[in-house]
């Protein structure tokens, strides 16, 4: 069974770096890139970027592009979305997603992240 | 401002039709192929169509997709108060760096 599992919930403080995960399972890793999507509270989905668990080569969303990190580990088979110094704005859910066939089959559960000082 | 143009609301009886629909343009739904999601409240968004018309397995056939040019549309027969949620169109953009967008969603409501 495929399954993504993305690390619990977070309550940060502004200023303050954060580094949350999604581990596969289920499937060979590596042979699936793994997105990231954001969605802030009663807001849509917004794709924040890809990358290849493989050799991890990413690519970003042009309104993420520097505000972000994606980063894998394909040794523990676990994608990872980072942030250096966090906002009240980057307040949201955050899911992972296993692209296949331009499309997403599978979602992790999502992380809460909360940025409040 | 969602690159994808998607009604925000729609609504219907049990049992009947609804469609949804999703604009985009020649950089985006023109050139690539599109997917629909469904979200119900408070989980994470479900895969209901991909490739323009296709289902994964498991989707029941009252959930149909098309695409025409640069717009896409989800179709619901016989709908269900199980249904109601937001759904969502999603594809791929070629503008500058290749990305993925989706539309604003769209929340179907059962009456």
């Amino acid at each position: 069974e495929v399954q993504l599992v993305q690390s619990g919930a977070e309550v940060k403080k502004p200023g303050e770096s954060l580094r949350i995960s999604c581990k596969g399972s289920g499937y060979s890793f590596t042979s699936y890139w793994i997105s990231w999507v954001r969605q802030m509270p009663g807001k849509g989905l917004e794709w924040m970027g890809r990358i290849d668990p493989s050799d991890s080569y990413t690519n970003y969303s042009p309104s993420f592009q520097g505000h972000v990190t994606i980063s894998a580990d394909k040794s523990i088979s676990t994608a990872y979305l980072q942030w250096s110094s966090l906002k009240a704005s980057d307040t949201a859910m955050y899911y992972c997603a296993r692209l296949e066939s331009y499309s997403y089959e599978f979602w992790g559960q999502g992380t809460l992240v909360t940025v409040s000082s | 401002q969602s690159v994808l143009t998607q009604p925000p609301s729609v609504s219907a009886a049990p049992g009947q039709k609804v469609t949804i629909s999703c604009s985009g343009s020649s950089s985006n739904i023109g050139n690539n192929y599109v997917s629909w999601y469904q979200q119900l409240p408070g989980t994470a968004p479900k895969l209901l169509i991909y490739e323009n018309n296709k289902r994964p397995s498991g989707i029941p056939d009252r959930f149909s997709g098309s695409k025409s040019g640069t717009s896409a549309t989800l179709g619901i027969t016989g709908l269900q108060t199980g249904d109601e949620a937001d759904y969502y169109c999603g594809t791929w953009d070629s503008s500058l760096s290749a990305h993925v967008v989706f539309g604003g969603g769209t929340k179907l409501t059962v009456l």
